[in-house]
């Protein structure tokens, strides 16, 4: 099991607001950055750091973080934004990287 | 930065995994270097990367037989898994990587290769 816990399936409505959580204790340590994958596509890098977005990226996708829980925000969620989201960061003693299992995001 | 993935699709079971990362629009040597990879309708799996200086640093679980190596001459740089198993099947990324104090993350991505290893 991985050391980054997502949950497996989240759905919205069109223009609605999800967020997608991502748990692990080395997260009090480490901003998670979070990667949006599209059926057959690579993954795509959309928040970094505190709350940072690559060139590209439209500001509905927001990033935070509490305690040991980093959270993806899509605020007014497009049907493009259907996909699989996984977070990374390291491992719970900070010597390597892991994934979370991914969360599927189904837009109604 | 663009990264693309060549190598063979199909390796036999006991024998030796090779891809290599060609890089465009960037410098081998200004950034780390990450190999991902992702089994058949699972998640992502980091497997290791190589830093600026030519350090490696492994997935536990592959470290016995991975082998990350930068070619600084054609701006490469190459993934070596060996004894591979029909679980070594997968989709073989590489990412260029920040690694960073607390901020670190895989800006870059290539397409991906499918690597079969039929048991």
């Amino acid at each position: 099991s991985s050391e980054l816990t997502q949950d497996p399936t989240v759905s919205v409505a069109l223009g609605q607001t999800v967020r997608i959580t991502c748990q692990g204790d080395n997260l009090r340590s480490y901003h998670a950055s979070w990667y949006q994958q599209r059926p057959g596509q690579a993954p795509v890098l959309v928040v970094f750091g505190r709350n940072d977005r690559p060139s590209g990226i439209p500001d509905r996708f927001s990033g935070s973080t509490s305690g040991d829980t980093a959270a993806l925000t899509i605020s007014g969620a497009q049907a493009d934004d259907e996909a699989d989201y996984y977070c990374s960061s390291r491992n719970r003693i900070g010597d390597h990287f892991v994934f979370g299992a991914g969360t599927r995001v189904t837009v109604l | 930065v663009q990264l693309e993935e060549s190598g063979p699709g199909l390796v036999k079971p006991s024998e030796t995994l090779s891809l290599t990362c060609s890089v465009s629009g960037a410098f081998i040597s200004s950034y780390f270097w990450s190999w991902v990879r992702q089994p058949p309708g699972k998640g992502l799996e980091w497997i290791g990367y190589i830093s600026d200086s030519g350090d490696t640093v492994y997935n536990p679980s592959l470290k016995s037989r991975v082998t990350i190596l930068v070619e600084k001459a054609t701006n490469q740089f190459s993934l070596e898994l060996r004894s591979v198993t029909s679980a070594d099947t997968a989709v073989y990324y590489c990412a260029s990587t920040i690694v960073g104090a607390t901020v670190e993350y895989f800006e870059h991505w290539g397409q991906g290769t499918l690597v079969a290893a039929p048991s």
